[in-house]
């Protein structure tokens, strides 16, 4: 059974619209976090949670905001799309160190 | 600033080679060091990790990586690799004393493995 899962694996959006990329992990892990995979750039951190707290943001734009309702859920919302936020994003999970990555949803913006 | 970089872009190798892809991170401190593993159109898996203590450490799949302080590097090998070994490898670090620090990756090294 897959530990992370990110929904949907697959995201086709329009410039300026929002879209919120699903994120839920059955590890147990207290701490969360979000990365983004671009053909530009290499894996980029962008937010770490820890007990449904921010942690640390490395990301520019407000446009990237990380939403936890539960422990094991961290989704992310992203507004006013942009072509350049096409990337990969994945979400990964720790509890020692050492994260735990999840599959991927791959958005695409038009 | 703190960065880890991975020299070789592209590695190819023979099935049965032996291989080592080459990791050196900048960083005034020991940190955690991990290596992870991509295939095609896939999430990452985590291949091994070093926290301290021996040097050497063994990974899945036959995978090992051997810290050194003074090179400042984390190089992963492996005695033969086979075809299914074709994917691309991340060597990531943790920089602060943190558990749950954020990780900073390389930019990773596509291996080909070729008849």
């Amino acid at each position: 059974d897959p530990k992370i899962i990110q929904k949907p694996k697959y995201l086709v959006a329009v410039t300026g619209s929002e879209k919120i990329l699903i994120c839920e992990q059955y590890l147990g892990h207290n701490a969360m976090y979000w990365y983004r995979q671009s053909a530009k750039k290499p894996l980029e951190f962008m937010f770490s949670y820890s007990y449904q707290k921010l942690m640390d943001n490395q990301t520019a734009s407000s446009r990237f905001q990380p939403q936890s309702s539960k422990k094991n859920h961290l989704d992310l919302q992203i507004t006013a799309l942009k072509p350049d936020d096409s990337a990969t994003y994945f979400c990964a999970s720790s509890q020692t160190g050492g994260e735990y990555f999840g599959p991927g949803t791959r958005l695409t913006v038009l | 600033a703190q960065s880890v970089t991975q020299p070789d872009a592209r590695v190819t190798v023979s099935e049965g080679a032996s291989l080592q892809l080459r990791c050196k991170y900048s960083y005034s401190g020991t940190p955690y060091l991990f290596w992870y593993v991509q295939y095609q159109r896939q999430g990452l898996q985590l291949l091994l990790k070093y926290y301290s203590g021996d040097p050497v450490v063994q990974g899945v799949n036959g995978f090992e990586a051997e810290f050194s302080k003074s090179d400042s590097s984390f190089h992963l090998r492996k005695a033969s690799v086979h075809w299914s070994d074709s994917a691309v490898y991340f060597c990531a670090a943790s920089m602060t004393s943190s558990s749950f620090s954020k990780l900073v990756f390389g930019q990773g090294t596509s291996l080909s493995v070729v008849p």
